[in-house]
């Protein structure tokens, strides 16, 4: 059974503050996802990652940066964090490229920027 | 630019009843079309893909269908049961990469 864990489930961070948002898959996965999701416009793609230390840019990564030191890891940092930064973030997971294959999906960090 | 369109945010049906949740893309490089079920405090999980090769996939009560000329792919649940209720949404990929493109998403609700 495929597990993709969030270090937080609830996170409430200031305005400036540095964020780290953790994802960690158990199954071996090559491909890890960032989203952020908000009312009215679905899940947006921030960052991903093919392999390890491997990062390509999604449609909104401004304000973001991502790092891949180990293949079962995948990390969000907010370098700055800015109220427009308040969200849902998802992490996902997915075999390797080539064929498209499902993205399994951890349960989200609902992240409020004060 | 949104690439993938859902253009309601809600559907409501009776149990029992059909359920169909649509789903407009802009990008023809997407070759890959999948539909994710979201309940609240959950990460969304799989429910069913096409390839664009079909133009009908079917698992048990869920089917999605594809008109590749018109851009549009949909969802069909029948019969509709009160636990389908949940958020729905539609996502696209294309080439040889796995990343994916989502819609705003459903919200269905199954009434009793």
């Amino acid at each position: 059974d495929v597990k993709v864990t969030q270090s937080s489930r609830y996170l409430v961070k200031r305005t400036g503050e540095k964020v780290f948002l953790e994802c960690v898959q158990d199954m071996d996965h090559e491909n890890m996802f960032w989203y952020r999701q908000d009312p009215g416009l679905g899940l947006r793609l921030i960052y991903f990652s093919y392999d390890v230390k491997m990062k390509e840019k999604g449609d909104i990564p401004e304000g973001y940066s991502v790092s891949r030191e180990k293949k079962e890891r995948f990390s969000l940092i907010l370098e700055s964090a800015s109220t427009n930064q308040t969200s849902m973030y998802l992490c996902a997971s997915s075999f390797g490229t080539g064929v498209v294959h499902e993205q399994f999906f951890g349960p989200g960090t609902r992240l409020t920027v004060l | 630019d949104q690439q993938v369109k859902q253009n309601s945010p809600s559907l409501s049906v009776q149990e029992g009843r059909i359920s169909i949740l649509n789903c407009d893309y802009t990008n023809s490089m997407f070759d890959y079309f999948l539909w994710y079920k979201k309940y609240p405090a959950e990460g969304p999980t799989f429910l069913i893909s096409i390839s664009s090769i079909k133009d009908k996939n079917e698992d048990g009560r869920f089917t999605v269908f594809l008109n590749k000329s018109a851009k549009h792919l949909s969802l069909h649940i029948v019969p509709s049961q009160p636990g389908d209720s949940a958020v729905y949404f539609c996502a696209a990929s294309g080439g040889n990469n796995n990343d994916m493109r989502f819609g705003a998403g459903t919200r269905l609700t199954v009434k009793p």
